[in-house]
């Protein structure tokens, strides 16, 4: 199951909305998508889940909505800890040696 | 407060092997699932390996498979994956990664990962 991020890249400022998308080559069962968030020189971070759940500790200035294969991850409003790499990943196990976890390439959000 | 702590990464000749560690705390080791995900210098994220809590059930991405090892010693509450034959495009931090209650490839800690660099 291949994971397409668009844009590569996004030039935002502080208080912007921003969009990114996430599409699957087949269904994703179950909703099973994550989002993550990687500044540099970190770790990454699960922001969302189930597509639409936020992880523990996570603003609600983001939200995540989708299903099958078109999902998106939402910021409602930039602040400046926002900026960063956001991931997609499908975590599907139902079938772990033919079909595992896969990621999407990433979309940057840089400070225009 | 969960804490992920990965050893062992450094510059190995190609056709090498080399061992990575990964000291758990801050939560009850042999409960939870966990996973090695690498990611390769300026790239995206590639999931390698899972293992079960009892070490019973393990998986690896057919990129690995058949020259990584995944192990865990849950009185140490330690995660190990073994590299070997190492090839130039292993080059990559590699994290450790903690798999949520529910679902086995959903990583909700991660470690800060440790950088494998395969070059003569």
């Amino acid at each position: 199951l291949v994971l397409t991020q668009s844009p590569g890249t996004l030039s935002l400022s502080p208080g912007e909305r921003v969009t990114l998308s996430c599409r699957a080559s087949q269904s994703v069962s179950n909703n099973f998508l994550a989002w993550y968030q990687q500044k540099p020189g970190q770790a990454p971070r699960l922001i969302m889940y189930g597509a639409s759940s936020r992880a523990t500790g996570i603003p609600d200035r983001f939200s995540g909505s989708g299903s099958g294969t078109d999902f998106t991850l939402t910021i409602s409003r930039l602040e400046p800890e926002d900026f960063a790499v956001y991931f997609c990943q499908q975590y599907d196990s139902s079938r772990p040696n033919t079909s595992p976890p896969t990621f999407g390439g990433g979309t940057k959000v840089e400070i225009k | 407060d969960v804490q992920l702590v990965e050893s062992g990464g450094g510059l190995i000749q190609p056709g090498g092997s080399l061992r990575l560690s990964c000291a758990a705390s801050g939560f009850t080791f042999d409960t939870y699932e966990m996973n090695w995900v690498r990611q390769a210098p300026g790239k995206g994220l590639e999931w390698v390996s899972h293992i079960s809590r009892t070490g019973n059930f393990i998986y690896y991405a057919d990129s690995v498979k058949g020259r990584f090892t995944v192990s865990r010693d849950n009185a140490k509450n330690s995660l190990v994956l073994q590299l070997n034959s190492l090839r130039a495009e292993d080059t990559a931090v590699y994290y450790c990664a903690k798999s949520s209650f529910d679902w086995l490839f959903l990583f909700d800690h991660w470690g800060q990962g440790t950088p494998v660099i395969v070059s003569s």
